[in-house]
């Protein structure tokens, strides 16, 4: 079945450290790939896009990710994460050929918590 | 990218009424959608309601229950109908200017009594 996956729910980091989060997708083609934050109360935050081409992504707020076909991957990392970073993750994907749309698929999230 | 507000941020609904959510854009915008996050869930794709033609639901939502808007290109408004406590979600609307990436307002949480 088409789906996306986030294995980890929730995370803990010491601050300093650095993070990767997983995210597995199931499709017959390479959707495009989203990566997306939500801190507390707050709305959605574009953090970095994958449609093709080179296969490490730069996005904001110090992230990267790394597109890998043969695992259908797409983690998200971070050097060091801050205290600020906690909060919620999500991987997303448009399916290609999503009937004429842009149908935004989200995994289940992660939640990042950040240790002093 | 765009700027994306939403009314109200929030609000308390007794059950069986009903409120309506206004989602405005800072520019023209094709494509906007209304998703439908539950209390520590992922979000779930409600509607896509494009300018000048009918929204399309997703499977499981309809239109009887949440009635979509889209009056211009800048503004939407969503209406969660006869509300009961299994209605209480944070409510997001979005937009992809560039017709791929989506940008997100602040969110509506609901909370039905």
């Amino acid at each position: 079945a088409q789906s996306v996956t986030q294995p980890d729910i929730h995370i803990t980091v010491s601050e300093g450290a650095s993070l990767e989060l997983r995210c597995n997708y199931s499709y017959g083609a390479t959707p495009y790939l989203f990566w997306y934050v939500q801190s507390p109360g707050q709305g959605l935050q574009l953090l970095l896009k994958y449609f093709s081409g080179d296969t490490l992504v730069q996005g904001i707020k110090g992230f990267e990710a790394e597109f890998k076909r043969s695992q259908s991957s797409f983690n998200l990392r971070k050097p060091s994460v801050h205290w600020s970073d906690a909060a919620e993750y999500f991987c997303a994907v448009v399916p290609l050929f999503s009937g004429g749309y842009n149908k935004l698929i989200f995994g289940a999230g992660t939640r990042l918590a950040v240790h002093p | 990218s765009a700027v994306i507000s939403q009314k109200p941020s929030r609000d308390i609904c007794q059950r069986g009424t009903s409120l309506t959510i206004q989602c405005q854009v800072d520019s023209q915008v094709t494509m906007m959608f209304w998703y439908r996050q539950q209390p520590g869930q992922s979000l779930t794709l409600i509607a896509t309601a494009n300018q000048g033609s009918e929204a399309t639901y997703e499977s499981g939502f309809v239109i009887d229950k949440f009635p979509i808007s889209r009056p211009n290109l800048t503004f939407s408004t969503l209406t969660v109908s006869n509300m009961s406590p299994e209605d209480s979600s944070i409510y997001l609307c979005s937009v992809a200017p560039t017709g791929t990436e989506q940008y997100f307002g602040p969110g509506t949480r609901l909370t039905v009594t």
